[in-house]
């Protein structure tokens, strides 16, 4: 009941075009889906969250589209560019108030490579 | 946001030697993890640090084989003990700061046992 599952493993997009990422959760308590970008020998940095209050969160190129009935929710990155190239991480977690959160769960990762 | 270092930044180790891992943030946290991440794979929680108490195990993590200490609000280490060739992966410290939600990571460890 903690998984999330992720997918596609491995994405090619020529730039320009758009990406897309799809994770589902089986936990209905989770209430706050982050999504994490990584780059090779760095380590993981929070791209954008959501909280399940919104459908969508929209932050430059990134979009998260989240659908609670479905439990799902999705990265788009727009106009995609070589350097997004990077691991995708969805994950999601418990909010406890204020800034508490509980431990997060991670998604299996997308490696994400953009062609010039 | 938080700024977050580790040492050493990557090892070669030899089997049944144990590696302890700190990581420094620049500034006082609540939480602090520790996840493992194998390679080309997810990141796996291994514990929650507590400041002045015993750590919290994640499932299949134990204090015996990952010992971990948290003397104040910007420092933990982890140790890796007796180590194997399969404790070889990428160990990441994270926090979550005082006044936000966000969890940020350190570069990571990059741990080889031979």
């Amino acid at each position: 009941q903690q998984q999330v599952k992720q997918s596609p493993q491995s994405l090619i997009v020529q730039k320009g075009g758009i990406s897309i990422i799809n994770c589902a959760y089986e936990n209905t308590a989770f209430d706050y889906f982050p999504w994490y970008q990584q780059f090779p020998g760095k380590g993981p940095a929070l791209l954008i969250a959501i909280r399940p209050d919104v459908s969508e969160k929209k932050e430059g190129r990134f979009t998260i589209s989240f659908n609670k009935s479905a439990k799902q929710f999705s990265l788009h990155i727009m106009d995609s560019q070589p350097g997004d190239s990077a691991t995708y991480f969805c994950a999601a977690s418990k909010f406890y108030g204020g800034t508490s959160y509980g431990k997060l769960t991670f998604g299996q990762g997308t490696i994400l490579t953009v062609h010039p | 946001s938080a700024v977050i270092s580790q040492k050493p930044s990557r090892d070669i180790c030899q089997r049944g030697t144990s590696l302890t891992i700190q990581c420094q943030v620049d500034s006082q946290v609540t939480m602090m993890f520790w996840y493992r991440q194998q390679p080309g794979q997810s990141l796996t929680l291994i514990a929650t640090a507590n400041q002045g108490s015993e750590a919290t195990y994640e499932s299949g993590f134990v204090i015996d084989k990952f010992p971990i200490s948290r003397p104040n609000l910007t420092f933990s280490t982890l140790t890796v003990s007796n180590m194997s060739p399969e404790d070889s992966s990428i160990y990441l410290c994270s926090v979550q700061g005082r006044t936000t939600d966000t969890q940020y990571f350190g570069p990571g460890t990059r741990l080889t046992v031979l």
